[in-house]
């Protein structure tokens, strides 16, 4: 199985400052017949389901603020959010759908500083 | 709109049997594959399974947790993905989501709470 792992399990940071989590695989996302990392980011807000951010490492959905953008490729990934707003406070979790079994990484708390 | 709307969570006696429903509106259902996701009390997420469209065979995948203890159905006629759980186990107790799945989730439901407890 690929093993996800986000780094730091909770995060604080000030409204409108840069908020950076970070998601590494045990092996390659990296989907050869495509070229595309098979990568996800989900926000879960409290009391509510995820919500899909970002696809394909770096596509953001349809309708996702352009302050939230994912980077990396391979094995480490990032998703950033540029100016923190308060709505942003949430858990982040990021899955790869490569190979199965699906997997998720533990989640990353974001908090208001 | 898509939307998707699980049912039939509850409380259940270890060793019991439940099924949950995912109704879903606002896509064409028998295209997509669909999957079930859970979140155990203060916990990460899991990928359950998922069941392909009849075009891709409308097999199914399952993590090795409830393989051959979980079985996934659909009823394109209805627009609903089922969820078949057997031999139910403490650590099931979770909430139950399902989602469209192309193969990221780019669609959930609120979730269906399920708690396996004598």
């Amino acid at each position: 199985d690929i093993v996800m792992t986000q780094s730091p399990d909770s995060l604080a940071v000030s409204l409108g400052e840069r908020a950076t989590i970070n998601c590494k695989s045990s092996q390659s996302v990296l989907y050869s017949s495509n070229n595309q990392n098979y990568l996800a980011w989900y926000q879960q807000k409290p009391g509510q389901s995820p919500k899909l951010l970002i696809y394909g490492a770096s596509t953001r959905k349809s309708g996702v603020p352009d302050r939230f953008s994912g980077g990396g490729s391979g094995t480490d990934f990032t998703l950033t959010i540029s100016s923190l707003q308060a709505e942003d406070v949430a858990v982040y979790h990021c899955q790869q759908y490569q190979s199965f079994p699906y997997t998720f990484g533990q989640g990353t708390k974001l908090e208001i500083k | 709109e898509v939307q998707l709307v699980e049912s039939g969570g509850g409380l259940v006696q270890p060793g019991r049997s439940l099924r949950l429903s995912c109704a879903a509106s606002g896509l064409t259902f028998g295209d997509y594959t669909m999957g079930w996701f859970r979140q155990a009390p203060g916990k990460g997420l899991e990928w359950v399974g998922f069941i392909r469209s009849k075009s891709y065979g409308g097999t199914t995948e399952y993590a090795a947790s409830v393989r051959g203890r979980f079985d996934i159905s659909r009823d394109d006629s209805k627009s609903i993905a089922y969820l078949q759980m057997n031999s139910l186990k403490s650590d099931d107790t979770a909430v139950y989501y399902c989602a469209r799945v192309t193969p990221y989730s780019d669609y959930w439901g609120q979730g269906t709470l399920v708690t396996v407890s004598s």
